[in-house]
């Protein structure tokens, strides 16, 4: 199994506040890297999936990028909300012809008003 | 509204009995699979299937057993082989096959055996 470890473990920010979180991943055979936003008491839902080294993808004020050869990804939210309190998952996509994920941990975001 | 389907959202279950997790899309998907979530640990995969009646074993698949009779169904039994069943369970679909590919999740079902 190929660990993806995600740092930080959690984290408390004030409204406004602009942050990152990372997730890195072996570099060898890279695929494709997933983020998913888990909210409490809901499904977690895909944000990005990022194939190409250099990779930048942005969805609102979340935007997310992608560097095999160093086997790393960043998450960055600007601007926090309270509603963007969420555990916010990474996944290494497997080798081979099926979508097989290995996931991190997760880092627990907590936006404070 | 489409999407993913688990019930029940919470099941209780004595030690030694085997139980059943439902999972139901009708996203019209190919691929669908079940994950496990424990504290401090990501989701790890049990089992996936590409296509109806076809599956393959995931990472923790030893204490588990699926079926795939129907596309749009992916039960997963947990049996009185799996020595730490309580857990919260995931089910998740994806259009087809590929790393690339994101999965659509459903809201989980946590299980719990005393």
């Amino acid at each position: 199994i190929l660990n993806v470890e995600q740092s930080p473990q959690s984290l408390h920010v004030q409204e406004g506040d602009s942050t990152n979180f990372t997730c890195s991943f072996p570099s060898s055979n890279f695929y494709a890297l997933h983020w998913y936003r888990w909210e409490t008491a809901k499904s977690p839902e895909a944000l990005f999936v990022m194939t190409l080294n250099g990779d930048e993808k942005k969805k609102g004020r979340i935007s997310a990028t992608l560097n095999t050869k160093e086997g790393y990804s960043y998450l960055y939210i600007k601007g926090s909300q309270p509603e963007d309190s969420a555990t916010y998952l990474c996944a290494r996509g497997g080798p081979g012809g099926y979508n097989k994920l290995i996931f991190g941990a997760g880092t627990r975001l907590a936006v404070h008003p | 509204d489409g999407g993913i389907t688990q019930s029940p959202k919470y099941l209780f279950r004595k030690e030694g009995q085997n139980v059943t997790l439902s999972c139901e899309q009708n996203l019209n998907h190919d691929a669908m699979y079940w994950y496990r979530q424990d504290p401090g640990q990501g989701l790890r995969l049990i089992y996936y299937s590409q296509i109806v009646n076809d599956f393959q074993k995931g990472d923790i698949a030893e204490g588990y057993s699926v079926s795939r009779e129907k596309k749009e169904s992916f039960p997963l039994t947990v049996t009185s082989a799996q020595k730490n069943p309580t857990a919260f369970y995931l089910c998740a679909s994806s259009t087809r096959t590929g790393g690339n590919y994101e999965q659509y999740f459903g809201p989980g079902t946590r299980l719990t055996v005393t």
